[in-house]
């Protein structure tokens, strides 16, 4: 069974450029969650969908973040005008169903803003 | 507000035990899980609790106490490659995972 996959796996950027991360969870899984993991901190929940429906994007910063999960399959997180605060590892992760015990983690993307 | 909080750093020595503390304040509860992340890698799920008491599992045991809003994650007969980082998270009643920020495990020979 393949894990879940995530691409890039680095980015460097200058503030104020955009960036697009995509991940691809376990298949048959329907909830699909992003992470923002500052380094030496642990993941920190922006946003989390039960198929493709958004459940709590509550701690999302809408005003430059957004997420979609489009089929309910595959899901992108895009950063517009990325800040250098937004440096950290973008991880996502996956479950079977909302409420499981267990998240599946994909490998994460490690951005950088200079 | 919601908080899960954890040591920053715990050193232990091989072949003896290490015991990681979480305490947590959520909006309800359904469950707490373990996960192990190494430098540069993924969170690997542990283990899971959700009823109060000690949850044998052989190398790793676990611990919750829901009115005192803890647990702790023993590791026992330590060796060298458990050197990682510990993770705490709580699921609340909405279904929401809260991390903490996790405890540092070093492991000396």
């Amino acid at each position: 069974e393949a894990g879940v996959t995530q691409s890039p796996r680095y980015a460097v950027l200058q503030e104020g450029q955009a960036v697009s991360f995509w991940c691809d969870p376990i298949s048959g899984h329907d909830t699909l969650y992003w992470y923002q993991q500052p380094r030496d901190q642990g993941p920190q929940l922006l946003v989390y969908f039960r198929d493709e429906a958004v459940i709590d994007n509550s701690q999302l910063p809408s005003d430059r973040f957004s997420a979609v999960r489009p089929k309910g399959t595959n899901s992108t997180l895009k950063i517009q005008s990325a800040k250098q605060g937004d440096t950290a590892t973008y991880l996502c992760a996956s479950s079977f169903e909302l409420g499981e015990r267990e998240q599946y983690f994909g490998p994460g993307t490690r951005l950088t803003v200079l | 507000g919601q908080g899960v909080e954890q040591p920053d750093n715990l050193m232990s020595v091989e072949g003896t035990f290490a015991r990681v503390n979480c305490t947590y304040s959520t909006s309800g509860f359904n469950g707490l899980s373990w996960y192990q992340q190494r430098e540069g890698h993924a969170p690997v799920f542990l283990s899971y609790v959700v009823l109060d008491g000690l949850k044998d599992s052989g190398h790793f045991s676990t611990f919750l106490s829901r009115s005192n809003g803890y647990s702790y994650l023993l590791l026992t007969e330590l060796q060298i490659k458990d050197s990682a980082s510990y993770l705490c998270a709580v699921r609340d009643g909405g279904y929401k995972v809260v991390f903490g920020s996790g405890t540092r495990l070093l492991v000396s020979p």
